[in-house]
């Protein structure tokens, strides 16, 4: 049964530290969506990759947030240096986005807690 | 831009009512239309889709129909249970390259015994 596996499922960290956030894609697909989810915000886009390539990651703050694919089976989240406010779920999702048919697959999220 | 408006939370229900979630659109094109469920705890799950006007998606007891004229994608179910408890969003993805999915800000139900 193929799923989202993202990694570690609960994060508490201090401010300041560095936080890295990983993703397993499933296997095949061509999309890798990063969300994170606040009561207050909802659900908001952080970035998004192509073919392992970033198409949008307007919804990150540039100065602390960062996301890569360093091959097709991994994406990762990082943030450095961490802060209160960042605290969230955050969520992967892969897809295999093509004309006619479009999905995205959700993990489980990490809930990260910064204190 | 693209955008999705889902009618305010929460709605509490009780056992074998009916559901109404109403969702609204804005996108040009033809987007795919969704519904994702949020159980508490977990990641979000496709609940079912549509991909062009008057297509009807439905699973679990769940139906939405794409409505264009409406710009619409209501989602319904005749008798609701304990079990469908969840956050419920609408979700749209214009089905050009490049493009990602936009999500409502989900509507939390809450279905009393």
């Amino acid at each position: 049964d193929a799923r989202v596996t993202q990694t570690p499922r609960h994060k508490v960290t201090e401010m300041g530290q560095e936080v890295t956030m990983r993703c397993q894609p499933i296997l095949g697909h061509n999309t890798v969506f990063w969300y994170r989810q606040t009561m207050m915000q909802g659900l908001e886009l952080l970035a998004y990759f192509r073919n392992r390539a970033p198409l949008d990651d307007s919804g990150m703050p540039k100065d602390r947030f960062s996301a890569e694919m360093p091959d097709a089976t991994l994406a990762t989240l990082k943030i450095q240096p961490s802060e209160p406010r960042d605290s969230a779920v955050y969520f992967c999702a892969s897809g295999l986005v093509r004309q006619g048919s479009t999905e995205a697959f959700f993990g489980q999220g990490t809930r990260l807690t910064v204190v | 831009g693209d955008s999705v408006t889902q009618m305010e939370g929460p709605v509490t229900l009780s056992e074998e009512a009916f559901l109404t979630i109403n969702c609204t659109y804005t996108a040009t094109g033809y987007p795919s239309l969704f519904w994702y469920v949020q159980y508490p705890g977990e990641g979000l799950q496709l609940l079912l889709k549509a991909t062009k006007a008057d297509d009807k998606g439905s699973n679990k007891g769940f139906e939405a129909t794409y409505r264009k004229e409406t710009t619409s994608f209501h989602l319904e179910k005749g008798s609701v249970q304990v079990s469908d408890s969840a956050v419920y969003f609408c979700a749209l993805i214009r089905d050009n390259y490049g493009q990602n999915f936009v999500f409502g800000p989900g509507t939390r139900l809450s279905v009393l015994p």
